[in-house]
């Protein structure tokens, strides 16, 4: 069975402060793994996914296996990264592709 | 807009009723599925579509729900005899098969209370 463990529910910093959102999976082969983001009053979109490797809006994640890990990093917060974070994981790329959801956490970025 | 929509946006029924969701998918996008979000959870999979054919269903999809995907473009969720426990967000995504990575698009969601 495929799992995805956000430990913690709230997460706030002041601006400028460093940021990590934790993220831990568990799934018996080779997932993709996904950051989802929610603004408030928006749609659920996709921040990043491992697979790319890429930095958005200054956020990075590295996946870890060895920790079944995908914790997402940001080393200067901003008020606009206030949002709702999940993290998300399908199956290899070409088998269903549904996405397993941890619960979420609340970045808040104080001024 | 050319992304995911849903309709209605907000509905309200009482125990027992059948309520139905509409989801219209981005044109291009082959694979659409249906999450079901409550509060304080993370979406979770309900049923997905390739073209017209349900290829996975959830355990969470009892019997009284059912999603049709007709001509492979829209797609339909019933629940029928609604139950208190069914008041949640519901969410729709879609994405194309055979892109280099799984991007899913999501709607703005239905969110269904059920007095």
């Amino acid at each position: 069975a495929q799992r995805v463990t956000q430990p913690e529910k709230l997460l706030s910093v002041f601006k400028g402060a460093p940021v990590e959102l934790k993220c831990n999976y568990s799934y018996s082969g080779s997932p993709e793994l996904f950051w989802y983001v929610q603004y408030s009053r928006q749609r659920l979109q996709l921040l990043l996914r491992h697979i790319s490797r890429e930095s958005i809006k200054g956020f990075t994640a590295d996946l870890n296996k060895g920790e079944t890990s995908f914790h997402l990093k940001k080393p200067f917060a901003q008020e606009e990264d206030s949002a709702m974070y999940y993290c998300a994981l399908s199956g290899e790329s070409g088998a269903n592709s549904k996405l397993t959801f941890g619960k979420g956490i609340t970045l808040s970025v104080r001024p | 807009d050319t992304g995911v929509s849903q309709d209605p946006r907000h509905k309200i029924t009482k125990r027992g009723q059948n309520v139905t969701f509409r989801c219209d998918p981005i044109s291009e996008h082959n694979r659409l599925y249906w999450y079901r979000q409550t509060l304080g959870q993370g979406p979770e999979f309900l049923t997905y579509f390739q073209n017209e054919a349900q290829l996975e269903k959830s355990r969470l999809l009892s019997d009284r729900f059912s999603a049709e995907r007709p001509k492979g473009s829209f797609s339909t969720l019933e629940i029928q005899r609604t139950e208190q426990g069914d008041s949640a967000m519901y969410l729709c995504a879609s994405t194309k098969r055979g892109s280099s990575y799984n991007e899913q698009f999501f709607g703005p969601g239905t969110r269904l209370t059920v007095l």
